[in-house]
């Protein structure tokens, strides 16, 4: 059974710092991976989706990189802002969606 | 945006009500999904869909039941509400692509 373990659990920075969330997987044999963000109380925005055949994805300040053979995927947030304080979940598929598991996700807090 | 929509987003209802949680897309997405989110708790699948009378359960075992007679919409039933089914639950659709999107979820309080 897949596992998806998020480290750190909570993590709080000052505005402007650059960060790293961790997402590790244990069966490697994956269809995908997306990474989302989740406001308290309310449901999950996706923010970058990477394919198994992809290394990376970018979207604005936040790219997202995977590393099937280690099962590990990071998430880099560059200078951090404290509107994106929030819960991200990372969740992978092995076929085409049918099994999305999530982590536990890291819990995000930008001090201004 | 995504445009997945859930109603209501938040519920207060006494044991052994019959509730129905609603779940509607305009994406035109195939694959359905219902999770359910205890605080600060990771998302677990309780039910799927890969399309129109189609419905599987998923890891979670549940109380509840879904239905999928038009491709937009995937309500979830609870024939008898408890405390213990308090909780968030929130609907998802994927597409082509396999890219997920949530609905906002419903917050449900059973007393």
């Amino acid at each position: 059974k897949q596992e998806v373990t998020q480290i750190p659990a909570a993590l709080s920075v000052p505005e402007g710092e650059n960060l790293v969330l961790n997402c590790s997987f244990t069966d490697s044999a994956i269809y995908n991976l997306q990474w989302f963000r989740q406001d308290p109380g309310k449901g999950l925005t996706s923010l970058l989706l990477i394919q198994s055949s992809q290394r990376e994805q970018t979207s604005g300040r936040l790219n997202a990189s995977l590393d099937k053979s280690s099962g590990r995927s990071t998430l880099y947030i560059a200078a951090s802002q404290p509107g994106d304080s929030a819960t991200y979940l990372c969740a992978v598929s092995r076929y085409n969606n049918n099994d999305m598991r999530f982590g536990a996700g890291t819990r995000l807090t930008v001090k201004p | 945006e995504a445009d997945i929509y859930q109603t209501p987003r938040y519920l207060v209802i006494g044991t052994g009500k019959k509730i129905t949680l609603e779940c509607s897309q305009t994406m035109g997405h195939d694959k359905m999904y219902w999770y359910q989110q205890d605080p600060g708790m990771e998302l677990h699948l309780i039910h799927y869909s890969y399309g129109v009378n189609s419905t599987e359960k998923g890891d979670l075992s549940s109380e509840s039941t879904v239905s999928r007679i038009r491709t937009e919409h995937f309500p979830l039933t609870l024939e008898s509400a408890r405390p213990s089914h308090t909780s968030q639950y929130l609907c998802a659709s994927t597409g082509a692509n396999t890219e997920a999107f949530f609905g906002q979820g419903t917050r449900l309080t059973v007393v």
